[in-house]
């Protein structure tokens, strides 16, 4: 069965750079939700989307923006890099608006190292 | 403030035997509580997911069950397998959707 595709596996950066991870979600799945998880750590939860539109916001910085597309796959756009930001960032869809319960499927994230 | 806790931090158990793992909540208002498998480095793999009416839900060799009056919940693996070694996180959602994730336990397996 098709999962959630995210890309890419690993990226590498520096400090001050830009970085676009993007996520594919499970077919038919019209919401996309990004985590971002530090060594040891549990997954906080950045941004949402539902339909195309934002549907809830956390902990995401203002340097970071995201979008979902009309094919609905999403795009986390991260900029002025810092070392902090070096983290496995999760993508997971679902099925129907974020309030419902359906389960979520997680990719297996992209590791983000900035140097 | 909502928050998830789980207990314990970490445990190791023999192969074949049974542990139990806890999960206590104050989320409010409550939509559904999930427990999801980590392997190291992967993403979340969905067990087991529950209302507010559900008490119990099994999933193989996973039985999740929830107290919805005392905001707690268990985690009970059968007949452990090394591969069951990862970590366990349980994640509550409020009626907005958002997920509120506790900082998991760690499982060792051993032989």
């Amino acid at each position: 069965a098709a999962g959630v595709i995210q890309s890419p596996r690993h990226l590498i950066k520096e400090k001050r750079e830009t970085a676009t991870l993007k996520c594919y979600p499970i077919p038919r799945h019209d919401t996309v939700y990004w985590y971002q998880q530090g060594p040891g750590q549990d997954p906080q939860f950045l941004i949402s989307f539902y339909e195309k539109m934002q549907s809830d916001k956390g902990s995401i910085p203002d340097r970071f923006s995201a979008q979902q597309f009309s094919d609905y796959h999403s795009e986390l756009n991260m900029s002025s890099l810092e070392l902090g930001d070096s983290a496995l960032y999760f993508c997971a869809s679902s099925l129907g608006p974020p309030a419902y319960n359906s389960p979520l499927h997680f990719g297996n994230g992209t590791r983000l190292t900035v140097t | 403030k909502n928050q998830v806790e789980q207990s314990p931090q970490s445990l190791i158990i023999l192969e074949g035997k049974n542990c139990t793992l806890q999960c206590n909540y104050t989320v409010s208002p409550f939509s559904n509580l999930r427990w999801y498998k980590q392997d190291t480095g992967r993403g979340p793999v969905s067990l087991t997911i529950m209302t507010f009416s559900e008490n119990t839900k099994s999933n193989g060799r996973y039985t999740a069950t929830l107290d919805a009056d005392t905001k707690q919940s268990s985690l009970h693996i059968t007949a452990s397998q090394l591969s069951d070694s990862a970590s366990y996180i349980c994640v509550v959602s409020g009626n907005t959707g958002k997920l509120i994730f506790g900082q998991g336990t760690t499982l060792q397996v051993k032989p």
